[in-house]
């Protein structure tokens, strides 16, 4: 069964240095999104992706973040300067559409640590 | 803002109970979704709801989009159920998924 992948699947890096983390929708998808959830919080939307643009993006998505599709397979979160508080498990998602709204599928995560 | 709120917090209940977990949101939304998250921390989609039930082996969801809630049933639960449930809303005004707290659910033995 196809299925979302991210890499890597832990990260530690150095308050300001940037971090990029990778995802591989499902091959037919055409929506991707990515969370994030803070330990012991709930879970909250950053951005949702679509034709090589942002459709939504939360408040949470300020100039720190980015987010591209560099090869038609790849979908990346960018974090230009870590912050101590960007520490959280970061979900990639992916969906075969928008609009009607379709199921959801979850990448494993990648845990990042801002030291 | 749509406010989502889950409940209980927190249950336990011996295997072959019958569970229910309730969701409830504050605004209009277009769908909601019921979402499994194991304890490693992955993230399964149980169901995307905009009316009435659906069913899938021995989970079944509901929803009444008047009274602005929605539950979550697991019949003859077993310890394989144990892990975090969530309820995730979408507003009509956006695409944003809004998620509860989790309800975190262990099955005992």
């Amino acid at each position: 069964e196809p299925e979302v992948t991210q890499t890597p699947s832990h990260q530690v890096t150095q308050m300001g240095q940037e971090v990029i983390l990778r995802c591989v929708p499902i091959s037919n998808h055409l929506y991707f999104y990515w969370y994030r959830q803070i330990l012991g919080q709930k879970v909250e939307f950053l951005v949702s992706f679509y034709n090589n643009e942002i459709s939504e993006k939360s408040e949470i998505f300020d100039d720190q973040f980015s987010v591209e599709r560099p090869d038609g397979s790849n979908f990346t979160l960018k974090i230009r300067s870590t912050k101590l508080e960007d520490s959280a498990m970061y979900f990639c998602a992916s969906s075969r559409t928008g609009v009607p709204r379709e199921t959801q599928y979850f990448g494993p995560g990648t845990r990042l640590l801002v030291l | 803002k749509n406010e989502v709120e889950q409940s209980p917090q927190n249950l336990t209940a011996q295997e072959g109970e019958f569970i229910t977990i309730n969701c409830s949101y504050s605004v209009g939304i277009s769908a909601l979704h019921w979402l499994q998250q194991h304890p490693g921390g992955g993230i399964v989609s149980l169901f995307m709801l905009s009316s009435g039930k659906k069913k899938h082996g021995r989970l079944i969801a509901t929803i009444n989009i008047q009274e602005k809630h929605s539950s979550l049933h697991i019949t003859a639960s077993h310890p394989r159920d144990s892990a975090v449930y969530i309820c995730a809303v979408e507003e009509d005004s956006n695409y944003q998924l809004i998620w509860g707290a989790g309800t975190k659910l262990i099955i005992k033995p």
